[in-house]
């Protein structure tokens, strides 16, 4: 199975603030990689897939990069709506596994 | 939009079957792969399997032995049946839809909570 170890597991930032959040791979993976955000009593949702692509309508203060083994999510601009929960997701190969999440709280 | 909504039993006993439904709204169950996920405070978030509009199923393999998932499409809704749970399988189970081409999750139910203990 491929472990994906996710960090920050928390941090503490204002709304405004640019918030980077990465996800490290066992192995490569292609650019197989999801990020989703969750708040509590919500449904998880889609933010971006394939690294780099925005899911259709979400804010383009998010964004994706990454290669290989190492993938970041980053948010600029950081809104009351992110204080949330964000996870990864590999789908290079089965089972399809996720990070263990970054809870963003506000400072 | 497609929305998705979890049913079933939010307590077990250990040895007991779960039995979960998911039923799809604003969609067609058609041509889609359609998963469940779990997130449990142990293990995090674990995949644990999805079908196919046709019906072929595909397990995560540390649940396969106990797992079956199927397909109604004619109440639009597909569901989950775990057999002899234990306590470690206590978690929040979500329902998703598989997006087409690729085994990510486009949309997701709000999750139910199943709770096993004595």
């Amino acid at each position: 199975d491929i472990q994906m170890t996710q960090s920050p597991s928390s941090l503490s930032a204002s709304v405004g603030d640019r918030v980077t959040i990465t996800c490290r791979a066992s192995q490569g993976i292609s650019n197989s990689l999801a990020w989703y955000r969750q708040t509590p009593g919500k449904a998880p949702k889609l933010l971006v897939y394939a690294t780099t692509r925005l899911e259709t309508g979400v804010p383009s203060r998010f964004s994706g990069s990454g290669s290989g083994t190492d993938y970041t999510l980053t948010i600029n601009s950081l809104q009351p709506e992110d204080f949330a929960t964000f996870f990864c997701q590999q789908y290079y190969s089965s089972p399809l596994t996720f990070g263990g999440g970054t809870k963003v709280e506000s400072k | 939009q497609v929305q998705l909504q979890e049913s079933g039993p939010g307590l077990l006993k250990p040895s007991e079957t779960l039995s979960l439904t998911c039923t799809v709204s604003g969609g067609s169950i058609s041509g889609f792969y359609w998963g469940w996920i779990r997130h449990s405070p142990g293990k995090g978030l674990q995949w644990i399997g999805y079908i196919s509009y046709s019906g072929s199923t595909f397990y995560n393999p540390s649940l396969k032995s106990r797992l079956t998932i199927s397909l109604d499409t004619s109440k639009i809704q597909f569901s989950l049946t775990l057999s002899s749970v234990t306590t470690a399988d206590t978690a929040m189970y979500f329902c998703a839809r598989v997006r087409t081409g690729a085994y990510y999750f486009d949309f997701w139910g709000q999750g139910t909570l199943v709770t096993v203990s004595s």
